[in-house]
């Protein structure tokens, strides 16, 4: 069956340092993964998305890297601040297609002052 | 544009009562999920409609729960009877249409507790 697997204990860093979340994945070759942002009490919020024939993505602080051999993204967050503090779920499209995400339990985030 | 609208935010019943969860989507969009997330399990997804019809129910956990699309502005999702197991956060997402890559948006989340 499909799996996806996020570092499940909590992430703790300090403020300027680069936070750098993992998510694996099983038995799929997907055509993109994305990472979504999840606040306590909040919905999950859109970050990034990363195509099969990316390597690499950017977005002002936040770069994402997508190994198709391994199965594997990184997600990283540079000069990482409290308010980068959140929960991270990385999902992906199993079904081939109709946009049907499957998403991972998600890695804890604390950045410390 | 007012995003995806959940409703209730907060929900207490007891077991056997009847749960309603109501979700209006992003108006243009023409995809609409639900998800559950608890703990254990982390965000599932139950149903998701194209274009107003269920396309995918495989992840809707009993025949106590069900969901409708009447148009293209509402949703519901109802639990008859609720048991404790039910209880979990809620949500309603939406997206453009259902072309893999289309950001999905969440609602709030309709948190409800069985007792």
């Amino acid at each position: 069956s499909q799996k996806i697997e996020q570092n499940s204990e909590a992430l703790n860093i300090q403020e300027g340092k680069t936070a750098t979340l993992t998510c694996n994945y099983t038995n799929y070759s997907p055509a993109y993964l994305q990472w979504y942002r999840q606040d306590p009490g909040r919905g999950p919020v859109f970050l990034l998305l990363i195509r099969e024939n990316e390597k690499e993505k950017r977005k002002e602080r936040l770069k994402v890297t997508f190994d198709t051999t391994l199965k594997q993204s990184l997600f990283h967050i540079t000069a990482s601040q409290p308010a980068d503090s959140a929960t991270y779920l990385c999902a992906l499209d199993y079904s081939g297609g109709g946009n049907k995400l499957t998403f991972g339990t998600g890695t804890q985030l604390k950045v410390e002052l | 544009d007012a995003g995806v609208i959940q409703s209730p935010r907060h929900e207490v019943t007891e077991m056997g009562q009847e749960v309603t969860l109501r979700c209006k989507p992003i108006s243009g969009h023409n995809s609409l999920f639900w998800y559950r997330q608890t703990m254990m399990r982390g965000l599932e997804l139950l149903i998701y409609f194209n274009n107003n019809v269920p396309i995918d129910d495989s992840g809707m956990p009993e025949d106590r729960f069900s969901a409708k699309m009447p148009n293209a502005s509402f949703s519901t999702l109802k639990i008859q009877p609720s048991e404790p197991r039910d209880s979990a956060v809620y949500f309603c997402a939406s997206s453009r249409d259902s072309n893999s890559g289309n950001t999905i948006y969440f609602g709030e989340g309709s948190w409800l507790t069985v007792v």
